[in-house]
């Protein structure tokens, strides 16, 4: 089955820095790959996904990229804002299509921005 | 839209007793997922359904647990009997049918056994 593995476990930076949080995944027939945020005591919120058929995604301040080769994708905050302090939990599913419909996460990525 | 509706929002319950916890999808979606979350575990899957059809429960951690829907828009997630170590997050999680990759996740339920 498909395995997660996401990487740092915590990071700390400083308000106006880049933040990088990377996974990488098993399966090669996975083909969504999104990213969730949750704040302190809230439920995960869906800020980002990417698909297999791009290699890059952006929204404002937060980017996706994806390497399929090398079974692996990161998302990118930049000019990071106290705001984005939470952990980000990255997942990976296989196609619809072929009956994939489980999100397989990976452990999630405290992020911590100083002013 | 209300999104997904889950209640309770925190249920402290001693070992050994019932707990039931409750949601209720986005309306119009055709799939449920139940989560439970913990520091150790991070997020677990315990069963999904698909038009109210339980499609794979293997992430249910024993048979304690007990997941049904009887409708489209309400299902339950139930431990009998409760454990210390059941103490977690339970989310529900909704998603629409057809191509449609978002799954939308409820507020949570913070469940503590004494």
């Amino acid at each position: 089955g498909e395995n997660v593995e996401q990487h740092p476990s915590t990071l700390s930076v400083q308000e106006g820095d880049s933040a990088v949080i990377k996974c990488t995944y098993s399966d090669s027939a996975s083909n969504y790959f999104p990213w969730y945020k949750q704040e302190l005591g809230k439920r995960p919120q869906l800020i980002i996904d990417i698909r297999s058929n791009v290699g890059e995604k952006k929204d404002q301040r937060i980017a996706v990229t994806l390497n399929k080769t090398a079974k692996h994708f990161s998302l990118h905050i930049t000019e990071t804002q106290p705001e984005d302090s939470a952990v980000y939990f990255c997942a990976a599913r296989g196609p619809l299509s072929g009956g994939y419909n489980k999100l397989i996460f990976g452990a999630g990525t405290r992020l911590a921005v100083h002013p | 839209d209300a999104g997904v509706i889950q209640s309770p929002r925190h249920e402290v319950t001693e070992m050994g007793q019932e707990v039931t916890l409750r949601c209720k999808p986005i309306s119009g979606h055709d799939y449920l997922f139940w989560y439970r979350q913990t520091m150790m575990r991070g997020l677990e899957l315990l069963i999904y359904f698909n038009n109210n059809v339980p499609i794979d429960d293997s992430g249910m951690p024993e048979d304690r647990f007990s997941a049904k829907m009887p409708n489209a828009s309400f299902s339950t997630l139930k431990i009998q009997p409760s454990e210390p170590r059941d103490s977690a997050v339970y989310f529900c999680a909704s998603r629409a049918g057809g191509s449609t990759d978002t799954q939308y996740f409820g507020p949570g339920t913070r469940l503590t056994v004494l």
